[in-house]
């Protein structure tokens, strides 16, 4: 069975700090795995792919298949980070039916 | 076009009674989803479409529910003799074949009293 872990509900960082949220995923093959952010009062976003190796504001997200693991990294956090982040696993590329997480808040203090 | 529209944004509606909800996709996409999202939860998938075909089915989706997307345009999700637990948010999705990801609409959010 497919299935997605971001063990965080809530994160709380200071501005200009480092930022990690956790993700961690179960399948037996070779998923796609998203990034999705939803902001206060806006609808869920694609915020990064693993296979785009992108830095998407200034977010970066490396598959690590040892660990099934794409966690979602900044090195300085800013106040607009401040969303509801998902962690998101598709069974094959081309974007069929996506397996989401519980998802983590994540909140940047001034 | 002005991205997944989603109609109605609220309802709220007695057990038992049936509500339908509509999605308008990106017209140029022809994949559309349904998710349901619950509170403190992500949104679990409920169904799929390819132009007019409904391809997937999540075992979440009762026999009260129905999606149809009879012209490979908009699309409905009816549910039938609402329950409480049916309450929820509401999403709709669309992509291309070979996209990168999907876009949401804003949602209906269904509350059964």
């Amino acid at each position: 069975a497919q299935r997605v872990t971001q063990p965080e509900k809530l994160l709380s960082v200071f501005k200009g700090a480092p930022v990690e949220l956790k993700c961690n995923y179960s399948y037996s093959g070779s998923p796609e795995l998203f990034w999705y952010v939803q902001y206060s009062r806006q609808r869920l976003q694609l915020l990064l792919r693993h296979i785009s190796r992108e830095s998407i504001k200034g977010f970066t997200a490396d598959l690590n298949k040892g660990e099934t693991s794409f966690h979602l990294k900044k090195p300085f956090a800013q106040e607009e980070d401040s969303a509801m982040y998902y962690c998101a696993l598709s069974p094959s590329q081309g974007a069929q039916k996506l397996v989401f997480g519980q998802g983590t808040r994540l909140t940047i203090n001034p | 076009d002005t991205g997944v529209s989603q109609d109605p944004r609220h309802k709220i509606t007695k057990r038992g009674q049936n509500v339908t909800f509509r999605c308008d996709p990106i017209s140029e996409h022809n994949r559309l989803y349904w998710y349901r999202q619950t509170l403190g939860q992500g949104p679990e998938f409920l169904t799929y479409f390819q132009n007019e075909a409904q391809l997937e089915k999540s075992r979440l989706l009762s026999d009260r529910f129905s999606a149809e997307r009879p012209k490979g345009s908009f699309s409905t999700l009816e549910i039938q003799r609402t329950e409480q637990g049916d309450s929820a948010m509401y999403l709709c999705a669309s992509s291309q074949t070979g996209g990168h990801g999907y876009t949401f609409g804003s949602g209906t959010r269904l509350t059964v009293v």
